[in-house]
């Protein structure tokens, strides 16, 4: 369903501190996961994805992290830079669909 | 990966009178979507546009709202019809199977 009204909750870190976004999702049957990073005045923009058949995918300076048995997901990022300042949002699919269903997301803010 | 342009980019559009706006993808991809994201918050899926079919609704968008066309696998359009103030919004479209790319987004404010 869509966000009403809500203030995205919001992650202040350090330059070169390590950044962990956490992420909820509701349905059981979903199989496939992606994380987004949208900057302000842009579309949002694809940084990982994983499978439920994993739990634990790396990419360049990101780790995205999958626990099923909590229906958790979570996005590291190393060495956070300000350039990663953004809103992150995780979207699930359900197992046999199309559709991705988008988190409420976090924006992240990084402190020199 | 896809590279996924809108037109326009914003526009500003007096109550009552409709906007079309235009997706265009650099590649062919057999999934093209349409979303709202109202200021501050997360992205709402209005449907998914069918290549040669009609366009498939979620719960709370009609197609006599939302027209959506799809003629081939690289372009779709969604008109916003008969716009009040609570149409203003960022509209992206997404085009991919998996990962979906997103375009830029069309920031639409109705007087």
């Amino acid at each position: 369903g869509e966000s009403v009204g809500l203030h995205l909750p919001t992650l202040s870190v350090q330059e070169g501190d390590n950044s962990i976004i956490n992420c909820a999702y509701s349905n059981s049957a979903s199989d496939y996961f992606i994380w987004y990073k949208q900057e302000s005045g842009k579309g949002p923009q694809f940084i990982i994805d994983i499978r439920s058949n994993m739990d634990k995918r790396q990419g360049q300076r990101v780790t995205v992290l999958l626990n099923k048995t909590v229906k958790h997901l979570s996005l590291q990022i190393a060495a956070t830079q300000p350039g990663d300042s953004a809103v992150y949002f995780c979207a699930e699919r359900v197992g046999g669909g199309n559709k991705l269903t988008f988190g409420t997301g976090t924006q992240l803010k990084v402190e020199l | 990966s896809a590279v996924i342009s809108q037109k326009p980019s914003r526009d500003i559009c007096q109550r009552g009178t409709s906007l079309t706006i235009q997706c265009q993808v650099d590649s062919q991809v057999t999934m093209m979507f349409w979303y709202r994201q109202q200021p501050g918050q997360s992205l709402t899926l209005i449907a998914t546009a069918n290549q040669g079919s009609e366009a498939t609704y979620e719960s709370g968008f009609v197609i006599d709202k939302f027209p959506i066309s799809r003629p081939n696998l690289t372009f779709s359009t969604l008109t916003v019809s008969n716009m009040s103030p609570e149409d203003s919004s960022i509209y992206l479209c997404s085009g991919g199977m998996d990962e979906q790319f997103f375009g830029p987004g069309t920031r639409l404010t109705v007087l």
